[in-house]
């Protein structure tokens, strides 16, 4: 049984490009979460999908959005990227009602 | 707002030596708390987790309890291996499941031989 997959491992950016991260969540699962992880300090939660749709948002500047496709899978887009952007991209998915996240390896962004 | 606090960092231990890392919480109602570990270079892997007040997660020889009159859920282990160096996040979420994970800032483990 897969788990939470995404892609691509490692990505180099410049200041003000966009990019798109992906995830595909473990079988089963049809919500997914995203994640900022500054660098030592905890993940932060950016939104969650559920049926297609964004269900709950964190903190984040309208430049980070989101889609889920029919297959549950998902991508994160930033657009205007700033050196602040640069972090670990965590993708995390579960089932409705279960207080399990289940996270995936990570994409590293590096913007320069 | 719902957040954590845990113990600063790093920690530093001898092989079989007693570990605790503190975690706070500030929250309304009744939250879910977690233990989640990050090994090197790897995502986030649930520890072990508690529902209720009172109730007792553990895995793989750690454990921690749900306190809700001191608002903590501290991570203990009687002795630690090697293999337990990592970085250690207490979380938490609102009650009722599917609801986003609020993290602590983390806490790294190294455990020497």
């Amino acid at each position: 049984d897969a788990g939470v997959t995404q892609s691509p491992t490692h990505l180099i950016k410049t200041r003000g490009q966009q990019v798109t991260l992906r995830c595909s969540p473990k079988s089963g699962h049809d919500t997914v979460s995203w994640y900022q992880q500054a660098l030592g300090q905890g993940p932060q939660f950016i939104f969650q999908y559920y049926e297609e749709e964004e269900r709950q948002r964190g903190n984040f500047p309208d430049r980070f959005s989101g889609h889920q496709f029919p297959n549950y899978s998902s991508e994160l887009n930033v657009n205007a990227l700033l050196l602040g952007d640069s972090a670990l991209y965590l993708c995390a998915s579960s089932f409705p009602g279960s207080y399990v996240q289940y996270f995936g390896p990570g994409t590293r962004l590096t913007v320069t | 707002g719902n957040s954590v606090t845990q113990m600063e960092g790093p920690v530093t231990l001898s092989e079989e030596a007693f570990l605790t890392i503190n975690c706070t919480y500030t929250a309304t109602g009744y939250p879910s708390l977690f233990w989640y570990v990050q090994y090197p270079g790897e995502g986030l892997q649930l520890l072990l987790k508690a529902t209720k007040a009172d109730d007792k997660g553990s895995n793989k020889g750690f454990e921690a309890t749900y306190r809700k009159e001191t608002t903590s859920f501290h991570l203990e282990k009687g002795s630690v291996q090697v293999s337990d160096s990592a970085v250690y996040f207490c979380a938490l979420s609102k009650q009722g499941g599917s609801e986003k994970l609020v993290f602590g800032k983390g806490t790294k483990l190294t455990v020497n031989p």
